[in-house]
């Protein structure tokens, strides 16, 4: 069983609702990551975060999405007005960080958008 | 940014033989190549990593092989069994936990009973 939590694992919105994912990194992972991968099977990175901060994340989920990391608390991951492209399985990477490189997905949160 | 192919995208295999996935990387500073197994409607379960100082690393059935000069690295499972039918997926990285993985297209694995 995996030690990163997601939830919902599901979740179904209407176009230009918010969709907000939620994950739990495993115990002591202070590197976090948000990754989308489509119906094609396609990963594309997303965003990640070394504790509360952000470290990378690409164009779209700048414009479009919020994420956070607060300190004791879940990390979560919101689209701002969802759209029918958005629906794809979202997957939350924890990763010790430093020169380790492993990383742990959680089961993800599918997110279909009609 | 890095990319990452991997190929084939379909592979069926006869139970008992083995299965090869190969895959080239662009970024010559990338130091970290895990392997991640997906079976349908599940989470991506890393199977097997190597990291640039090695060139072979083997677990179980699972061996790795990383050629840093051509920047190509594959997956051989052998004696494969039904239960390793799945996609599976390269990836690779540069050094640091807090550089973002970049995955390839992946790869349907059959294995025939």
């Amino acid at each position: 069983n995996s030690k990163v939590i997601q939830t919902p694992r599901y979740l179904v919105k209407g176009q230009g609702q918010k969709a907000k994912m939620r994950c739990i990194p495993e115990k002591g992972h202070p590197v976090v990551f948000w990754y989308q991968q489509n119906k094609n099977n396609e990963f594309k990175f997303l965003i990640n975060f070394q504790n509360q901060e952000v470290l990378q994340q690409i164009d779209m989920t700048e414009k479009r999405f919020s994420a956070e990391c607060p300190s004791n608390s879940p990390c979560s991951l919101e689209i701002q007005s969802s759209e029918a492209g958005d629906s794809a399985l979202y997957l939350c990477a924890s990763s010790l960080g430093a020169n380790t490189g492993q990383l742990y997905f959680g089961e993800g949160s599918k997110l279909t958008v009609l | 940014g890095e990319q990452v192919e991997q190929l084939p995208s379909i592979l069926r295999v006869q139970e008992g033989s083995s299965a090869s996935i190969n895959c080239s990387y662009e970024d010559s500073a990338s130091n970290y190549f895990p392997w991640y197994k997906q079976e349908p409607g599940e989470n991506p379960k890393l199977i097997i990593d190597i990291r640039s100082n090695m060139e072979r690393k083997q677990i179980q059935e699972l061996i790795v092989l990383l050629d840093k000069k051509a920047k190509r690295f594959s997956l051989h499972i052998t004696d494969t069994q039904p239960g390793d039918s799945a996609m599976y997926f390269c990836a690779a990285s540069r050094s640091g936990g807090n550089n973002k993985l970049t995955f390839g297209q992946g790869t349907v694995l059959s294995v025939i009973p």
